[in-house]
Parts: structure tokens; C-alpha cells; sequence
């Protein structure tokens, strides 16, 4: 059974560009959560797409949003990134109370 | 953002020693999750608790889920070189899905031969 899968695996961008993150879940899980991780800040949720709805929201800027498509798969995007938007961003596949994570996608804003 | 707070931050030890390590909130949370993390990859689930006063195993990883909802803690015993890494707690407080998870501040093992 395949993993989570995110793309790209690495990234960098400059400040006031935008960038859009993918997210494949695990086959049968239609919830996709996604997370960032910084060194100050450690592992802050983001939001929570399920069957294409955002259940929850956490509590970042309106740069970062998100989508999730009826296979499940879901892309995060950041507009107008600043330099504080470097970070390791983590997508979660759930299902019930368990949240399987990928690889990530290491941002760099420079 | 909220973060639980995980104590030690970190930890030097010997191969063949036990471990432990705890994580304590102010809020109350439905399940608590254990994860390990590697360097350049994301947390991977450990042990999953649902229940207060729970005590969980999984080889040698044994969790506990405290009476009072606020706390946890994770043993590890025998360590092994490859339990070097970073372990996270993570507290949930709504059921029945995998949302909006709050995590620790996390501990990093080091495992010395």
C-alpha cells in the first residue's frame, strides 16, 4: 500500500512569489491534513480538507490555502511568500483518529 | 500556536538503557499519538491512545494515556542505535478524525554505542 506522496520534495522560491504543494493521501483516506514545521515554531496545523470541504482551520494568514479534488489528492498554495514562510511543510493522510504522514516539502524563501 | 509541552528536550544515553519521556497540556485532549521523526522526513505514527489511563505497547515502545487527559508518556527500553531521532507527542481533541493535531515541543534521542 502506498504512502503519502508530496511534490516537490524540495523548493525554492522568492519573497513575493507564490507556490503550490501537492499531496497524494493514502488510497482510502479522504482526509488530507497539512502542517508546518520551523525550528522556532515546531509543527503548527495549517488546515483540514475532507471529501473536498475544509473541516478545519488553523490559525495562519490568508496567503495559505488549500483545495482537495475528488480523488482525494490536495494542493496547498502560498501566495506572496515573506522569508518566515521557509519551512518544512508536512501533508497527514487520515483516517479516523490516526494521521500518517509524507516526506514533506522543504520550502526555502529567499 | 499552541504547543504541548514535552520534557526532556533532550537526551544522551547508552545503547541498552531505557528511555522516557512525557508530554503535558493545559487543555484536555480525546487521544494522544507518539511519532518519531528523521532528519529530512516527516513523523511517523508510533503508538495511538484513546482512552484515559490507557497503556499501550509496541515492541519495545510503551505509552501511557493519563487519567486526567492532559499527559502522556512514552518508554523506550534496550535502545537500539536506530532509535536515534526525534519523537513528538501529539494531543487530539476531536474524535472520530484525524484533525488538527497539537504538538509537543518534541525530544531528541541521541543513542551512543
Amino acid at each position: 500500500k502506498a504512502g503519502v506522496t508530496q511534490t516537490p520534495r524540495y523548493l525554492i522560491k522568492t519573497r513575493g512569489q507564490q507556490v503550490t504543494l501537492s499531496c497524494s493521501p493514502i488510497s482510502g483516506h479522504r482526509s488530507v491534513s497539512w502542517y508546518q514545521q520551523t525550528p522556532g515554531q515546531g509543527l503548527q496545523f495549517l488546515f483540514e480538507y475532507f471529501s473536498e470541504t475544509q473541516r478545519n482551520k488553523g490559525n495562519f494568514p490568508g496567503r495559505f490555502s488549500g483545495r482537495q479534488f475528488s480523488n482525494s489528492r490536495s494542493e496547498m498554495n502560498v501566495s506572496t511568500l515573506e522569508l518566515g514562510d521557509s519551512a518544512l511543510y508536512l501533508c497527514a493522510s487520515g483516517y479516523g483518529t490516526e494521521a500518517f504522514f509524507g516526506q514533506g516539502t522543504r520550502l526555502t524563501v529567499v | 500556536g499552541q504547543q504541548l509541552n514535552q520534557s526532556p528536550q533532550s537526551m544522551f544515553i547508552q545503547e541498552g538503557e531505557d528511555v522516557s519521556m512525557n508530554c503535558t497540556s493545559s487543555s484536555i485532549f480525546n487521544t494522544w499519538l507518539w511519532y518519531k521523526q528523521d532528519p529530512g522526513e516527516g513523523p511517523v505514527l508510533l503508538i495511538a491512545l484513546y482512552k484515559a489511563g490507557e497503556l499501550t505497547s509496541n515492541g519495545r515502545l510503551t505509552a501511557q494515556f493519563g487519567i486526567t487527559r492532559k499527559d502522556s508518556f512514552l518508554n523506550i527500553s534496550a535502545s537500539i542505535p536506530s532509535d536515534v531521532g526525534i519523537y513528538f507527542c501529539a494531543g487530539q481533541l476531536n474524535t472520530g478524525t484525524a484533525s488538527k493535531l497539537t504538538f509537543g515541543t518534541g525530544t531528541r534521542l541521541q543513542v551512543t554505542l
